[in-house]
């Protein structure tokens, strides 16, 4: 099964600011998928990422406060923008390589003060 | 859209005992897999299992996909067992991942 490398792993961030979590795949995946858990709760999709597209996003979630980079085949960024208190959560990427079922990096816990 | 239940919300066991977990789905899907997420918070593959019974060491799962749900037995838990374990679906004709509700497990020795 693939193998991501999710970075980086926690982090503390001031309201208002924007932080990028970058997620490196070490095989080639058609999509890479992010994800959002909230304390305490189970996990949300937010966008699927194609690359050389734009991600699709899900109900709730927009390209202005979440937006995702796909330069290739087996790297994504995600962007927290403009963050409040309500955004402290874990945020993952995931990829599905075909077969085997989906994969997950180690994930991001953010913080935001 | 489907829903995905897991039953029970939380489970406490003393070392050494055993437990089913079960995941309900409203809808037919794709494919199935069950996750542990540790108190670090890394989500691990467990089963990923569409249908049918799989078995890895302690752990073993089935899943009747016609009945729509899935279980996951834990034999002779150890402490290293606690965290979260979430079922997955997967529907057809979408690359989308739904995930439930959540069991959390503590195992006290």
């Amino acid at each position: 099964s693939a193998v991501i490398s999710q970075k980086p792993s926690r982090d503390i961030c001031q309201r208002g600011t924007s932080l990028t979590i970058q997620c490196q795949v070490d095989s080639q995946v058609t999509m890479m998928f992010w994800y959002r858990q909230q304390p305490g709760q189970s996990l949300t999709l937010i966008a699927t990422a194609n690359q050389g597209s734009e991600a699709t996003y899900e109900s709730g979630f927009v390209i202005d406060k979440f937006p995702i980079s796909r330069p290739n085949l087996t790297f994504s960024t995600l962007t927290v923008s403009n963050m409040s208190p309500e955004d402290s959560s874990i945020y993952l990427c995931s990829v599905d390589p075909g077969g085997t079922g989906y994969t997950f990096g180690s994930g991001t816990r953010l913080t935001v003060v | 859209g489907i829903q995905v239940e897991q039953s029970p919300p939380d489970l406490i066991l003393q070392e050494g005992a055993n437990s089913t977990l079960r995941c309900n789905f409203s809808d037919s899907v794709n494919n199935l897999q069950w996750f542990h997420q540790n108190p670090w918070g890394q989500l691990i593959n467990l089963f990923y299992i569409p249908s049918g019974t799989k078995q890895n060491g302690r752990l073993s799962a089935t899943t009747v996909a016609t009945e729509r749900y899935s279980l996951l037995y834990i034999s002779s838990s150890q402490t290293t067992d606690s965290g979260v374990y979430f079922c997955a679906v997967e529907l057809y004709n979408t690359d989308k991942l739904i995930f439930g509700t959540g069991t959390r497990l503590q195992v006290f020795p």
